[in-house]
């Protein structure tokens, strides 16, 4: 069964500062990868997705995220945040083939403070 | 385009009594999630459905949750009896037939057992 991972509970930033959320997954074949982001009181929105080619995506909202298949882990990124980008992400995945449903990690709450 | 409609948003009702959730998918996308948040279990997969009908139920908590999917627009998912326990926030998806494409979300009903 797939699972992921999601290191980082809780994190808090100064605007500006760059951010870097972890992602490992577990699961021997070939996977979609996935990070949404939910603001307060709102529903999931996709950032970015990775299924094949070019491991560095580029997301919305100037977010991007790393595939690398050795260490199984798909970490988001952004140069400088800011406070509108107080949220949680979710990063998930789900199979290349077969089971659709996506499996979610515990989610990282993101703070940033103005 | 419209997204994915859910049905109340918010569901306030005591113990016992039965609780039917409501989901809409967007035209044209031939799966539907159901998933629910909780602080402590996160988000988790319910069932899902492809062209209607029922792939992979593993998730639904007990008998007392029931889900259809009468037709391409219009899916339930029923609790009956409720519990507190039940409480959370329900979470319906759809997305397209491969694998990559996104699942995008309602958003929610905010659903309080009392």
């Amino acid at each position: 069964a797939q699972s992921v991972s999601q290191h980082n509970h809780h994190v808090i930033l100064s605007e500006a500062a760059s951010l870097e959320l972890g992602c490992n997954y577990s699961y021997g074949g070939t996977v979609n990868l996935f990070w949404y982001v939910q603001y307060p009181g709102q529903h999931l929105q996709l950032l970015l997705k990775y299924f094949s080619g070019d491991p560095l995506v580029k997301g919305i909202k100037g977010f991007e995220a790393e595939f690398i298949k050795s260490k199984f882990s798909f970490n988001l990124r952004k140069p400088s945040v800011q406070w509108s980008d107080t949220a949680e992400y979710f990063c998930a995945v789900n199979e290349n083939t077969g089971r659709r449903a996506l499996t979610f990690g515990s989610g990282t709450r993101l703070q940033v403070q103005p | 385009d419209a997204g994915v409609i859910q049905s109340p948003r918010h569901e306030v009702t005591e113990m016992g009594q039965e609780v039917t959730l409501r989901c809409k998918p967007i035209s044209g996308h031939d799966y539907l999630f159901w998933y629910r948040q909780t602080m402590m279990r996160g988000l988790e997969l319910l069932i899902y459905f492809n062209n209607n009908v029922p792939i992979d139920d593993s998730g639904m908590p007990e008998d007392r949750f029931s889900a259809k999917m009468p037709n391409a627009s219009f899916s339930t998912l029923k609790i009956q009896p409720s519990e507190p326990r039940d409480s959370a926030v329900y979470f319906c998806a759809s997305s397209k037939t491969r694998s990559n494409q996104p699942q995008h979300f309602g958003d929610g009903t905010r659903l309080s057992i009392l």
